[in-house]
């Protein structure tokens, strides 16, 4: 059975830094696409960044480039994403999620910016 | 990276068929096989339950089913269940890099 569990998550002001973790199981981890998806309270899905599988490759959604980090560690089978500079608009449900299908889903880690 | 355009809601009732658009553009829907729809209960994680515009994952019942036109993908749920009231939502590629998710839409079991 594959698993995505996230963490990191919490309460930060404006301006701050957070840095969430995706570890995952039952999953050929390093062979695969990963990618974080992100859900403001009561709005839609929205796609923030996606890595290869080795981590050569990374992209970003317009806004969060710049700010947003996304890497793993394939040796320990988590998925990273180092967010700086925040704002009161990145405040959503991180969620980290396999391959281009989305096909697999964590249950999410909040993340609240305010001051 | 403008979200794909679905139905604010939909409805039906048990045993009735509903039918979701998603609508894009030749850069995105209407450019790769990449379309997917998830299904989303109040409080869970999303589930996917097409992928590759028409393709159902294993466990998924075959009342679900999809299909495109052009631009624009659709969700069909026949057989209307209580269980199938949830938020759906669809995606796809948008160039080689970028991902799009539609904006959802609440489906009713009336």
């Amino acid at each position: 059975e594959v698993q995505l569990v996230e963490s990191g998550g919490g309460l930060v002001q404006p301006g701050g830094s957070l840095r969430l973790s995706c570890v995952v199981s039952g999953f050929t981890f390093s062979g695969h696409w990963m990618h974080w998806v992100r859900q403001a309270p009561g709005k839609g899905l929205v796609w923030v960044s996606r890595i290869k599988y080795d981590g050569s490759t990374t992209s970003y959604a317009d806004s969060v480039e710049g700010r947003f980090t996304i890497s793993r560690d394939n040796a320990k089978r988590t998925l990273y994403l180092q967010m700086n500079s925040l704002r009161v608009e990145d405040t959503a449900v991180y969620y980290c999620a396999t391959r281009d299908y989305f096909d697999n889903w964590g249950q999410g880690t909040l993340v609240i910016v305010s001051s | 990276q403008s979200a794909l355009t679905q139905p604010p809601s939909a409805s039906g009732s048990p045993g009735q068929s509903v039918t979701i658009s998603c609508t894009g553009t030749s850069s995105d829907v209407g450019a790769y096989n990449y379309v997917c729809w998830f299904q989303q209960h109040p409080g869970k994680a999303p589930k996917i339950i097409i992928y590759e515009v028409t393709k159902r994952p294993s466990g998924v019942p075959d009342r679900f089913s999809g299909s495109r036109s052009g631009n624009t993908a659709s969700l069909t749920v026949s057989g209307l269940q209580p269980e199938d009231e949830a938020d759906y939502y669809c995606s796809s590629i948008a160039g080689s890099n970028n991902f799009v998710f539609g904006t959802g839409t609440k489906v009713t079991v009336l």
